[in-house]
C-alpha cells in the first residue's frame, strides 16, 4: 500500500500559479496517481491522472519525475471558485484491495481574492 | 446523463432505527463504490461492486451494515439498528472500467444524522 502524505492546508490569491506536491515513497509499479477535488457538500470530482512524466488537461497539470517518489498538482491562474480540497491517491485501478482507493484527509485550498 | 443519484439526501433518525441508503449509477457503468465521510476520519471507502457482485467490502464498519446491489442500475446500504456514531455523509460513486482510468463519479450524498 503506497501512503500518500501531503500539506493539510495551502493559501493563494487570485491569478496564481498553485502547486500542490504529494509524497508516496513507496509507490509500486503499477501504481498510477490520481487526483481529485471536493467542494463543500459535494461529492470528490476526477481531476487527473497520471503514471509518468508529465500529463496535461484543460484544468490541470500533473508533474511525476522519474523516480515516481512524489507528484505535483499544478492549478494555472487560480480563481476563487477553486477554493476546495483536493486529494491525492495512489494506487492499482481496479485492484482487489481496499488499499487502492484510500483518499486520506486531502490539502485543503483557500484561494483569497 | 443525470449522473449518480442518491436518495435521501438528508436521513435523520433516532438510534436503533433501521436506514436504507439508496443509490443509482451511471448507465453502463461496472462499478458502484460506497464511501463515508466524515471530519474525524475522512473519506473512507466501504464496499464496492463490479457487475453487481461485491468485491471489497472490509471497509464495512461492522455487521450492522450490509449493501446490496440486485441490478446493474440500483444499490443500497442499510445500517440496522442506527447509532450515533454512523452521523456522517455517505457517498456512491461508480465507474467503467476501460484502459487504466482511475476516474469515479460521485453522486451527491446523503447526510445521515442519528439522534
Amino acid at each position: 500500500l503506497a501512503k500518500t502524505t501531503q500539506p493539510i492546508s495551502m493559501d493563494s490569491y487570485e491569478g496564481q500559479e498553485v502547486n500542490i506536491t504529494c509524497s508516496h515513497n513507496n509507490i509500486a509499479t503499477n501504481d498510477y496517481i490520481t487526483w481529485y477535488q471536493q467542494f463543500p457538500s459535494q461529492g470528490p470530482r476526477f481531476i487527473i491522472q497520471g503514471y509518468k512524466t508529465k500529463v496535461t488537461n484543460e484544468v490541470a497539470s500533473l508533474f511525476i519525475p522519474a523516480d515516481r517518489k512524489s507528484s505535483t498538482l499544478s492549478l494555472p491562474r487560480v480563481s476563487l471558485s477553486d477554493t476546495a480540497v483536493y486529494y491525492c491517491l495512489v494506487g492499482s485501478p481496479y485492484g482487489g484491495s481496499q488499499g487502492n482507493l484510500i483518499f486520506g484527509k486531502g490539502t485543503k485550498l483557500s484561494v483569497k481574492p | 446523463d443525470a449522473g449518480v443519484i442518491q436518495s435521501p439526501r438528508h436521513e435523520v433518525t433516532e438510534m436503533g432505527q433501521e436506514v436504507t441508503l439508496r443509490c443509482k449509477p451511471i448507465s453502463g457503468h461496472d462499478y458502484l463504490f460506497w464511501y463515508r465521510q466524515t471530519m474525524m476520519r475522512g473519506l473512507e471507502l466501504l464496499i464496492y461492486f463490479n457487475n453487481n457482485v461485491p468485491i471489497d467490502d472490509s471497509g464495512m464498519p461492522e455487521d450492522r451494515f450490509s449493501a446490496k446491489m440486485p441490478n446493474a442500475s440500483f444499490s443500497t446500504l442499510k445500517i440496522q439498528p442506527s447509532e450515533p456514531r454512523d452521523s456522517a455523509v455517505y457517498f456512491c460513486a461508480s465507474s467503467q472500467r476501460f484502459a487504466n482510468s482511475y476516474e469515479q463519479y460521485f453522486g451527491p450524498g446523503t447526510r445521515l444524522t442519528v439522534t
